[in-house]
């Protein structure tokens, strides 16, 4: 069925590094969600992208929505450690709210 | 504090045996999800419901089973049909609209003995 994949599925970072982790589908997605969990914890929401192209910025984090609303990007500037933790995209399946989770990308921080 | 509250944190199975997850949320959402996260998968809709008395299979359905009496709780059961229950389960809570967040509670690691 049509899913939402996540590359990469694991990314190892030094501390103070940048780096991106990406969310692509073969359909156009109204909107895109992005989770994060930490070790031993539950996701937790992190942000909504539904424009077209839109970028959204939280202290250190990037989101962004393709111009083509079939992929979008999470880059995180300058790693810490307390980045640590899966990143989850999401897509929304229907119109009450029903969402469909990618594997995620794990993130390893070296200090 | 409003949240999602989910219990046991751990439980183990033994073969044949029926196991009843809780989830229980008091933030007034219409609709509940349980998800099964097995390592390196994401997290997989098992059952969903979005409102009262009404629930409606998801990706993986097989082996478990629902219901929904009242808005606040969703109880989820493992049956012995599901041979492989090994995972960590997710209830998550949210309004019954598109372009909300999802609420989750802090899992259910369960083991088979």
């Amino acid at each position: 069925g049509q899913q939402v994949m996540q590359i990469p599925q694991y990314q190892h970072v030094q501390e103070g590094e940048d780096f991106t982790t990406y969310c692509n589908s073969s359909t156009t997605l109204s909107n895109i969600q992005w989770y994060k969990q930490r070790p031993g914890g539950h996701p937790v929401f992190l942000i909504q992208l539904v424009k077209s192209g839109e970028v959204k910025k939280q202290k250190r984090l990037t989101f962004q929505f393709g111009e083509a609303k079939k992929n979008s990007s999470l880059h995180i500037t300058a790693t810490q450690t307390t980045d640590v933790g899966t990143y989850f995209c999401a897509r929304a399946t229907d119109s009450w709210g029903k969402l469909q989770f990618g594997a995620g990308t794990q993130v390893v921080v070296t200090p | 504090d409003g949240g999602i509250t989910q219990s046991p944190k751990y439980l183990f199975r033994k073969e044949g045996q029926n196991v009843t997850l809780s989830c229980e949320q008091n933030l007034n959402h219409d609709a509940m999800y349980w998800y099964r996260q097995d390592p390196g998968q994401g997290l997989r809709l098992i059952y969903y419901s979005q409102i009262v008395n009404d629930f409606q299979k998801g990706d993986i359905a097989e082996g478990y089973s629902v219901s929904r009496e009242k808005k606040e709780s969703f109880p989820l059961t493992v049956t012995s049909a599901q041979k492989n229950p090994t995972a960590f389960y997710l209830c998550a809570s949210g309004p019954r609209r598109v372009n909300e967040k999802l609420f989750f509670g802090s899992g259910t690691q369960l083991s088979v003995l």
